[in-house]
């Protein structure tokens, strides 16, 4: 069990430009699920995958978009960037998506400047 | 998705129980209770979750008021690495997506 990795750790980009973070989910977890937390905010739940569809969305406009791979790998795409994207992005996976026990990465902390 | 009021901090001293409060009154009959924690510089970490029922697990206790309004996390013996802010969270039974607040950020005192 290596639990949930993510990648970058850190990364900055310009108002404008696109944004790929990558998620590795724990091993046999077949649900992933992406989060935006503000500094001072408790998370925000962007969207979920499970088994390499869309199960679920949040208050989050389209140019947030997912993918969720074969292996069970995710990917959280961001488009245009704005500023106010500026926070720690979580990815967190579960065996199933009825499961409650989420396993969370340590997030990647994207600065828009 | 319903909402939790919890208080913004709380302080204890080390190795003394500490009670987290979570208000919840527009909670529905299925929804269920669940409790993160988030340390510093980490993800958050599944803690306990209940229906009904008063659980317990290694972690901590969630005590459930009868009427299902309220609920307290119970740490038994709080030690320097329960510091974190703690989260209350409803969800229905149909699916695990997080509606987090701001929590409580728990101090604790050597």
């Amino acid at each position: 069990e290596t639990g949930v990795t993510q990648s970058p750790t850190h990364l900055i980009k310009t108002r404008g430009q696109q944004v790929t973070l990558r998620c590795s989910s724990q091993s046999g977890h077949n649900t992933v699920s992406w989060y935006q937390q503000a500094l001072g905010q408790g998370p925000q739940f962007i969207f979920q995958y499970y088994r390499e569809e869309e199960n679920g969305r949040g208050n989050f406009p389209p140019r947030f978009s997912g993918l969720q791979f074969p292996n069970y790998s995710s990917e959280l795409n961001v488009n245009a960037l704005e500023l106010d994207d500026s926070a720690l992005y979580l990815c967190a996976s579960s065996l199933e998506w009825t499961d409650y026990g989420y396993t969370f990465g340590s997030g990647t902390r994207l600065t828009v400047v | 998705d319903a909402k939790t009021t919890q208080p913004n901090s709380m302080e204890s001293n080390e190795e003394e129980p500490v009670h987290l409060p979570c208000n919840h009154s527009t909670i529905s009959g299925t929804d269920y209770i669940h409790w993160y924690r988030q340390l510093p510089s980490q993800g958050p970490e599944y803690v306990i979750h209940g229906l009904t029922s008063n659980v317990n697990n290694r972690m901590a206790s969630l005590a459930i008021a009868e009427d299902r309004k309220s609920s307290t996390l119970i740490l038994h013996r709080a030690t320097l690495r329960d510091a974190a802010v703690y989260y209350c969270i409803l969800t229905p039974n149909t699916g695990n997506q997080f509606y987090f607040g701001t929590g409580t950020s728990l101090t604790v005192i050597p």
